[in-house]
């Protein structure tokens, strides 16, 4: 089975701060996403990476960077916290260039006061 | 831009009866991936289905099944004999086939309730 895990199931920052979210999946897949949720407007691609130190912007990257070392992790960066940025956030991987399937982690519901 | 829509932001359903979830999308590409993803309440967002747009034969997955309808751009899922673990968020997105990695597309989400 794909594992995927991420860092905090529960954050809680206050605006400014930088803010660091990991993701760590353990099936060797090319490809990790960063989503965002919020209620009534779905999921929403913040940035993705096919390949270690490749990284792609989404639908909505701004305030937001990304970094991917290595292959099983992928991190999300929120440079500037700010209360716009509470969310959840939902970190995926796929396998290949296909990708035809993408595994979830658990989320991290992220609250900036 | 592809958009993907989802008209029912909530349905209901007896426990045991069928239900089904609407989905309708737009795109101009000719082959893609079609998903319906479940997020049951404060767990882990799960696939249930895919179809892939060059294949006319809708996909089953026990009682999981959808109906593709490539021309009006329609994707609904089909839950058969209800239970009370169906209860959850549902997505439908979608994906451009091909390579190159890009994400999914989604739908802003139909909440499932299943009345026992």
């Amino acid at each position: 089975d794909v594992k995927v895990t991420q860092s905090s199931r529960y954050l809680v920052k206050r605006t400014g701060e930088k803010v660091f979210l990991e993701c760590v999946q353990d099936m060797d897949h090319e490809n990790m996403f960063w989503y965002r949720q919020d209620p009534g407007l779905g999921l929403r691609l913040i940035y993705f990476s096919y390949d270690v130190k490749m990284k792609e912007k989404g639908d909505i990257p701004e305030g937001y960077s990304v970094s991917r070392e290595k292959k099983e992790r992928f991190s999300l960066i929120l440079e500037s916290a700010s209360t716009n940025q509470t969310s959840m956030y939902l970190c995926a991987t796929a396998r290949g260039p296909k990708q035809e399937t993408q595994y979830f982690g658990p989320g991290t519901r992220l609250l900036v006061l | 831009a592809q958009t993907v829509t989802q008209s029912q932001p909530e349905m209901s359903v007896q426990e045991a009866e069928t239900v089904t979830l609407s989905c309708t999308y737009d795109t101009s590409e000719s082959d893609y991936y079609l998903f319906w993803y479940k997020q049951p309440p404060s767990r882990q967002m799960i696939l249930v289905i895919r179809q892939e747009a060059y294949k006319q034969q809708n996909a089953t997955e026990n009682r999981f099944s959808v109906n593709f309808q490539k021309a009006a751009k329609s994707f609904s899922l089909k839950i058969s004999d209800s239970q009370l673990g169906d209860a959850a968020m549902y997505f439908c997105a979608y994906r451009i086939s091909g390579g190159g990695a890009d994400g999914l597309t989604f739908g802003k989400g139909t909440h499932l309730i299943i009345q026992p």
